[in-house]
């Protein structure tokens, strides 16, 4: 079945403690994106990659990391997470950037920071 | 400043009705726009989509309408049925530099009442 798999699907975590949550799409895309989803604000986009080795920040990067060493994986690294950061997560792919490659999104990943 | 607004959080709709759901925004550069679903505990769905050189795109039950010179699209769900409950997100989209950057507006909760 194509999809794309995050995880942990919950976290709960301290201010400070470094966490990675993973994904990955077994669709052979090229983009990668991963997005935060908070109340009245929509889905803002953190980083995105193009491909391996490509990436590129969001609308709101600050206070994560991301890495795409391998085309299916995708992890979004938050080295010092702070309480601002809780929030509902969401990776997603596409095969493309183009007109014709709506988003492929997981299910979600809520974290929060204490 | 949000670029893309749903000023409706929320929209109550008899089973059988029509469903309007809109959205507004203010950059005339986008020239894509698409529209997610969002079920509970699961990622956004593609739903429909429309170039800007269109003003009008059909896909079963769901219709995209979009006003170039009101800055204005709206989803039409005709008929309304109860599984159509989630929240929908609109999305405009635009080329900046390599890249297609996506920006989401904030949502609009369908409840279909039985």
């Amino acid at each position: 079945e194509a999809q794309v798999t995050q995880n942990p699907r919950y976290l709960i975590t301290v201010t400070g403690k470094k966490l990675t949550v993973t994904c990955s799409q077994n669709m052979n895309h090229e983009y990668m994106s991963w997005y935060r989803q908070d109340p009245g604000l929509g889905l803002r986009q953190i980083y995105y990659s193009m491909n391996v080795e490509v990436t590129d920040k969001g609308d709101v990067p600050e206070g994560y990391k991301v890495s795409r060493k391998e085309k299916r994986n995708f992890p979004l690294i938050l080295e010092s997470p702070s309480p601002n950061q809780t929030s509902l997560y969401f990776c997603a792919s596409s095969p493309s950037r183009g007109y014709n490659s709506p988003l492929h999104f997981g299910n979600g990943t809520r974290l929060t920071v204490t | 400043d949000q670029q893309v607004k749903q000023n409706s959080p929320s929209l109550s709709v008899q089973e059988g009705r029509i469903s309007i759901l809109n959205c507004d925004y203010t950059n005339s550069m986008f020239d894509y726009f698409l529209w997610y679903k969002k079920y509970p505990a699961e990622g956004p769905t593609f739903l429909i989509s429309i170039s800007s050189i269109k003003d009008k795109n059909e896909d079963g039950r769901f219709t995209v309408f979009l006003n170039k010179s009101a800055k204005h699209l709206s989803l039409h769900i005709v008929p309304s049925q109860p599984g159509d409950s989630a929240v929908y997100f609109c999305a405009a989209s635009v080329t900046s530099g390599s890249a297609r950057q996506l920006t989401f507006g904030s949502g609009t909760q369908l409840t279909v009442l039985p």
